[in-house]
């Protein structure tokens, strides 16, 4: 079985110019989250979706970054214009459902800097 | 809301040696408690977790974990640590709705 798909594993982009990410979950998953991890640091929950619904995205900084899940299948993070403390890892979870039994599984990550 | 402190930020132990990773969780209900590796360059890989029941988890890769609620803590143990298991290992607590909570990690490295 796959497990969960992300790209571009690294980018690097100037600041101000905008940057998008690609997530698609294992097959099935309902659930699907977005995450940042600045350098020494744990994820934190950016946004989290059921099917095509986000039902968590009280993290998100909503005046530059951006999320949709189209068809409740694949999803892309934005942000625009990217700022220099963006620069972190962005990893996508999924999980058959949202419910605390759930295991969420992590794709590997995308890797951003910004200069 | 839930957190979790990792106090170890790095932690070095020789291949054959035992391994105690703490973790200790804040969280007014029931908690649910995980542990997480990640290897360099690649995604979190579940290690084990709690959600009730017996208090001492098995994982996988030779991991347990036991929680002790008297001590609000969940803390990670391998018997004998081999080369392969040098990581960044999480905590996490998480709620109802599946809302996880991570610590800060502990890096560990292991000595030869």
């Amino acid at each position: 079985e796959a497990g969960v798909v992300q790209s571009p594993r690294y980018k690097i982009i100037e600041k101000k110019q905008p940057v998008a990410f690609w997530c698609n979950p294992i097959s099935g998953h309902n659930t699907l989250y977005w995450y940042r991890q600045n350098l020494g640091q744990g994820p934190e929950l950016l946004i989290r979706y059921e099917n095509e619904e986000a039902v968590d995205d009280s993290q998100l900084p909503k005046d530059r970054f951006s999320a949709e899940r189209l068809k409740g299948v694949d999803s892309t993070l934005k942000i625009q214009p990217a700022e220099l403390g963006d620069s972190a890892v962005y990893l996508c979870a999924s999980s058959l459902g949202q419910e605390y039994q759930e295991t969420q599984y992590f794709g590997p990550g995308t890797r951003l800097l910004v200069l | 809301a839930q957190s979790v402190t990792q106090p170890d930020i790095h932690i070095t132990v020789s291949e054959g040696a035992s391994l105690e990773l703490r973790c200790n969780y804040s969280y007014g209900a029931t908690p649910y408690l995980f542990w997480y590796v990640q290897s360099p360059g690649q995604g979190l890989q579940l290690l084990l977790k709690y959600f009730s029941g017996d208090t001492l988890v098995q994982g996988i890769k030779g991991f347990e974990a036991e929680f002790k609620r008297s001590q609000s803590s969940f803390n990670l143990r391998k018997p004998s640590v081999h080369w392969s298991d040098a990581a960044e290992y999480f905590c996490a607590v998480g709620s109802n709705n599946n809302d996880m909570r991570f610590g800060a990690g502990t890096r560990l490295t292991v000595k030869p």
